[in-house]
């Protein structure tokens, strides 16, 4: 099945400064990698997300590049602040097992600190 | 976006009773719903998928006898947590595709808290 490899796992920043975290995966089947930003005690909440077909994406402050060939997807925040201070998780999601159709796979998480 | 409620948002119970939390989609259809389960610090782990209509996927190592899923419409999935122990004492989240493609994206509640003493 997928694995997913994230990395840091802790990022601490200083305010304005940029944030990257980077995953990687291991089925080459998977096509869809989305973001997840979630704060103590909530769900996790979709920030941004790729598909195969494009090599990035972008949304105001937000950035995810996929590079299928190696494998591997970064998120990028720039001018980061306080809020941004969170868990992001990146997945991916390829064939499932056990009979569902497909399945998200998450990597472990980064706790983002962003000081002021 | 899409939105996915779920309720309770916590619960605590005793050991040996059931719980039932409840999934909706508040603002779209959702032909598949999942389940999953978060330990403190830990990732979000898949237990069980569910299409409308249709009995659900568990994944490897997840009792079906002990987590019932009912997924009965398009806009409803519930989770009842048999004959709770504290070891099932979790963080529990579901989550709402709004297709059934690989693609679709995948729009997650609240999550509910479950304690059982």
């Amino acid at each position: 099945g997928e694995n997913v490899e994230q990395h840091p796992s802790t990022l601490s920043v200083q305010e304005g400064d940029s944030a990257v975290i980077k995953c990687t995966y291991s089925d080459s089947a998977s096509n869809y990698f989305p973001w997840y930003k979630q704060e103590l005690g909530k769900g996790p909440q979709l920030i941004i997300d790729i598909r195969s077909n494009v090599g990035e994406k972008k949304d105001q402050r937000i950035a995810v590049t996929l590079n299928k060939t190696a494998k591997h997807f970064s998120l990028h925040i720039t001018e980061t602040q306080p809020e941004d201070s969170a868990v992001y998780f990146c997945a991916a999601k390829g064939p499932g097992s056990g009979g569902s159709n497909y399945k998200l796979t998450f990597g472990k998480g980064t706790l983002l600190t962003v000081n002021p | 976006g899409a939105v996915v409620s779920q309720h309770p948002s916590w619960v605590i119970c005793k050991s040996g009773t059931s719980v039932k939390i409840e999934c909706r989609s508040l603002d779209f259809q959702a032909t598949t719903m999942f389940w999953y389960r978060q330990f403190p610090k830990q990732s979000l782990m898949l237990m069980a998928t569910s299409n409308e209509g249709s009995k659900a996927t568990y994944e490897q190592g997840v009792e079906k006898d002990k987590f019932l899923i009912n997924h009965a419409s398009l806009t409803l999935s519930t989770l009842t947590v048999t004959s709770a122990h504290p070891e099932d004492s979790s963080f529990y989240i579901c989550s709402a595709s709004t297709g059934g493609g690989w693609t679709d994206t995948q729009y997650f509640g609240p999550g509910t808290r479950l304690t059982v003493l």
